[in-house]
């Protein structure tokens, strides 16, 4: 079994950067892709990020992924945030023995 | 363009049985797998299960296996998350969504179902 852990909330001004973590705990990051996931208040989630790195159609190129198997964890990066950015971000990867796991969820707050 | 459209909001008693829709268009539904993740109120999203509509091979989280059944209707691409006996702690938001694969991401979602629970 895995698990995904998110910190609970971030937060950003306008115009800034800001960074959502994921760490995987029990297996390795590296050895299956993570997915990000956006949900916005009384919404369904959207997909963000795929693969890990790949952005689909439509989201913007201010969104993106990477892992760092020294950590352990994945991130997702959000540059030049604007207020719609405000929502929940979910990561979530897979395993053979637990399958599907999403992250807690981060509160993403601009202010 | 694909969509899925899930049936709406259903308030039941304890004990009671339920079953909710996700109907499906704009792709081949046989050839791609439709989830089921659950959100709970003020809660995150936790994958329930998900089931190859060719086959209907169906993987469940152990949390939910033996309460709820996942199921296709390949005639009508339409996917079913059931209940036979609901507990109030079955209060949630339902969402389906289609995965390429098994250990694919989820896109796109339905626009979910509530489930509320309450004597």
């Amino acid at each position: 079994n895995f698990m995904l852990t998110q910190p609970h909330s971030v937060s950003g001004s306008p115009g800034k950067t800001i960074t959502i973590s994921c760490t995987r705990s029990g297996g390795s990051i590296a050895s299956n892709y993570v997915q990000w996931y956006q949900q916005r208040p009384g919404s369904s989630p959207t997909n963000v990020i795929f693969e890990d790195t790949r952005r689909p159609s439509g989201v913007p190129d201010r969104f993106s992924g990477s892992i760092d198997s020294s950590s352990n964890s994945a991130s997702l990066t959000i540059s030049g945030l604007k207020t719609e950015d405000e929502a929940d971000y979910y990561c979530q990867s897979y395993d053979s023995t637990t399958f599907w796991v999403f992250g807690g969820g981060t509160r993403l707050t601009v202010l | 363009e694909v969509q899925l459209v899930q049936s709406g909001t259903e308030v039941k008693q304890p004990g009671e049985s339920l079953r909710i829709s996700c109907k499906t268009s704009g792709y081949n539904f046989k050839t791609y797998w439709i989830a089921w993740v659950r959100q709970m109120p003020g809660k995150g999203l936790e994958w329930m299960g998900i089931i190859y509509p060719d086959d209907s091979i169906i993987k469940y989280n152990p949390s939910v296996l033996g309460h709820v059944t996942i199921s296709v209707d390949k005639s009508i691409s339409t996917a079913y998350l059931q209940w036979t006996s609901l507990k109030a702690s079955d209060t949630a938001m339902y969402f389906c969504a289609k995965a390429d694969g098994i250990r694919s991401w989820l896109d796109p979602w339905g626009q979910g179902t509530q489930v509320t629970v309450s004597s």
